[in-house]
């Protein structure tokens, strides 16, 4: 079965510097989460999408900016990069009625 | 905002002995969903559960919902070492929020 599929898998960056992470939810699904998770934490919410539009916002810092693009695919834009920025930031999507999220595999960014 | 607790943050045992890790909300959720994730993998769900006083059972896993909507835990019979991950409640408020806000885990080592 198709999964959620995120790229790159990994990633690194200097501070100060842009990063674009993308996420191909899994077909049919209507709603597609973003989740940071530093070493050892929990998955932080940071904004999700309802049918391409932005339904729900979390601790996303203003530098970050995310979109669903109308082939479901979404990407999160993260700019001016700090060194606390370095996490895994999983995309999930579910389908809004049967509440379960399907996980990618995770991005992780690390920032020199 | 919604706050999830969770404890222990750790737990050892011995294999063939039980598991137990409890979840508590400051407000009260819609439904609450567990997750496992494995060491350097990513959060797969384990169940969701919407009725007060809800009980689940999958093998010798018990998912409990409390009466209040407020509190969750799950139980691990006879461990294995299969077992071994980390364990996260997720709770929805509803009302319209597409949040899932995370507990920080229980990390469970088994002892062969």
């Amino acid at each position: 079965a198709a999964g959620v599929i995120q790229s790159p898998r990994h990633l690194i960056k200097e501070k100060r510097e842009t990063a674009t992470l993308k996420c191909y939810p899994i077909p049919r699904h209507d709603t597609v989460y973003w989740y940071q998770q530093g070493p050892g934490q929990d998955p932080q919410f940071l904004i999700s999408f309802y049918e391409k539009m932005q339904s729900d916002k979390g601790s996303i810092p203003d530098r970050f900016s995310a979109q669903q693009f109308s082939d479901y695919h979404s990407e999160l834009n993260m700019s001016s990069l700090e060194l606390g920025d370095s996490a895994l930031y999983f995309c999930a999507s579910s389908q809004l009625n049967t509440g379960e999220l399907f996980f990618g595999e995770g991005s992780r960014l690390t920032v020199l | 905002g919604q706050q999830v607790m969770q404890i222990p943050q750790y737990q050892h045992v011995q294999e063939g002995e039980d598991f137990t890790t409890y979840c508590n909300s400051s407000t009260t959720l819609s439904n609450i969903q567990w997750y496992k994730q494995r060491p350097g993998g990513h959060p797969v769900f384990l169940i969701q559960l919407v009725k007060s006083g809800e009980v689940k059972k999958q093998k010798r896993l018990t998912f409990q919902f409390g009466e209040a909507k407020k509190n969750s835990s799950l139980h691990i019979t006879a461990t294995q070492t299969t077992d071994v991950g980390t364990y996260f409640c997720a709770g929805n408020s509803g009302a319209g929020s597409y949040q899932l806000t995370f507990g920080k885990g229980t990390k469970l080592s088994v002892i062969p």
